[in-house]
């Protein structure tokens, strides 16, 4: 069955460095998420990204967050100067042109010292 | 944000029994709900959905049930079972290919 992978499983960081997460979303999905839980909390939506745009940005995805879709298989998440707040993991998600069930990655754990 | 929400931070059921996990909302927009289990240190596994356009929706040992006039929706295991313990997670979406508000999650446990 497929799924959507992610790699790093975790990353440590110092504050201020900047990271790059990666996700291979489902190979026939069109939609695009990032999504983080930070220890205790809800899961909090970031940012969603159809037709090689963000179609959609939360609050918390300010000017140091990006995404970009390299290639035809790759979604990144790159965060520019990382704070201590953003530890948190950070999960992928797909879905397909009907654009109604969301798939999940397994999460990148993010620590940042 | 509180647009979902799960008042029930766990539930502990014996294996056999039925699980109720319940879910409210606030947003009169939202038109898709799912629910998620999820288990530490993994992503959020997708189980079942349903439309408002519907009040019911079954799948083997789940059921989704939704009250608009309430906003509520609940989950439905029957018969439980040890595997199914994980956090439950409602989330609501608005319009197609649209965020996913979630709710806190409760905590399942399924006795033997």
């Amino acid at each position: 069955e497929p799924e959507v992978t992610q790699t790093p499983s975790h990353q440590v960081t110092q504050m201020g460095q900047e990271v790059i997460l990666r996700c291979v979303p489902i190979s026939n999905h069109l939609y695009f998420y990032w999504y983080r839980q930070i220890l205790g909390q809800k899961v909090e939506f970031l940012v969603s990204f159809y037709n090689n745009e963000i179609s959609e940005k939360s609050e918390i995805f300010d000017d140091q967050f990006s995404v970009e879709r390299p290639d035809g298989s790759n979604f990144t998440l790159k965060i520019r100067s990382t704070k201590l707040e953003d530890s948190a993991m950070y999960f992928c998600a797909s879905s397909d042109e009907k654009a109604e069930t969301q798939y999940f990655g397994p999460g990148t754990r993010l620590l940042v010292l | 944000d509180q647009q979902v929400k799960q008042n029930s931070p766990s539930l502990s059921v014996q294996e056999g029994r039925i699980s109720i996990l319940n879910c409210d909302y606030t947003n009169s927009m939202f038109d898709y709900f799912l629910w998620y289990k999820k288990y530490p240190a993994e992503g959020p596994t997708f189980l079942i959905s349903i439309s408002s356009i519907k009040d019911k929706n079954e799948d083997g040992r789940f059921t989704v049930f939704l009250n608009k006039s309430a906003k509520h929706l609940s989950l439905h295991i029957v018969p439980s079972q040890p595997g199914d313990s994980a956090v439950y997670f409602c989330a609501a979406s608005t319009l197609e290919g649209g965020k996913l508000i979630f709710g806190q999650g409760t905590e399942l446990s399924v006795k033997p």
